[in-house]
């Protein structure tokens, strides 16, 4: 069974920093790999998509690489600003089924002003 | 377009009660999905539709069941509610399984 974790749990950083959220999966048979954000009391939005192909995708200050074959997966944040504070969650598609996503439990970031 | 939209946004329930969360998306998307969201873990699948008239369970189906009528309707109904179905559970539907997820913005459910 495919297990997604997210390491930190939690981090706080000054604004202006540029940081790192990892993830990584048990399985590497995977599909894709999606990037979500989370505002309290929120849905999900989705940030990036990396098809298992691709090594990374870039969106403005955003930059996820994907490594199948060792089951890790990065979010780089480029200068941090506090509008960015949310938990960001990590979701695994797992072969070419039509069963869902499997998630991570999210790294909550808050950037200090 | 409204996106992925869902009701109610809070409910309370007392034991063994029924009720339906709705959830509708305009974006013409086959594939259609809920999830539950818990404390300290992560969204977990409870059931997913691949088109109109097609369903199937995910990983926690238990006590949930679910329809496809049209497209663009996909109501989680609960039989007999109980304590451990308090949850924040969220609908979201892409063009297939494989493409970009949108979610709605969830359902709070209290089950007393």
């Amino acid at each position: 069974k495919q297990e997604v974790t997210q390491i930190p749990a939690a981090l706080s950083v000054p604004e202006g920093e540029n940081l790192v959220l990892n993830c990584s999966f048990t399985d590497s048979a995977i599909y894709n790999l999606q990037w979500f954000r989370q505002d309290p009391g929120k849905g999900l939005t989705s940030l990036l998509l990396i098809q298992s192909s691709q090594r990374e995708q870039t969106s403005g200050r955003l930059n996820a690489s994907l490594d199948k074959s060792s089951g890790r997966s990065t979010l780089y944040i480029a200068a941090s600003q506090p509008g960015d504070s949310a938990t960001y969650l990590c979701a695994v598609k797992s072969g070419g089924g039509a069963d869902g996503l499997t998630f991570g439990k999210g790294t909550h970031l808050i950037i200090q002003p | 377009n409204a996106g992925v939209t869902q009701t109610p946004k809070f409910q309370v329930l007392k034991t063994g009660q029924s009720m339906t969360l709705q959830c509708a998306q305009d974006m013409n998307h086959e594939y259609m999905s809920w999830y539950r969201q818990d404390p300290g873990m992560g969204l977990r699948l409870i059931h997913y539709s691949v088109g109109a008239g097609i369903t199937d369970q995910g990983e926690v189906p238990n006590g949930y069941n679910v329809s496809r009528s049209t497209t663009e309707d996909f109501p989680l109904r609960l039989l007999s509610a109980a304590p451990s179905q308090t949850s924040v559970y969220f609908c979201a539907s892409s063009y297939t399984s494989s493409d970009t997820q949108y979610f709605g913005p969830g359902t709070r459910l209290t089950v007393l």
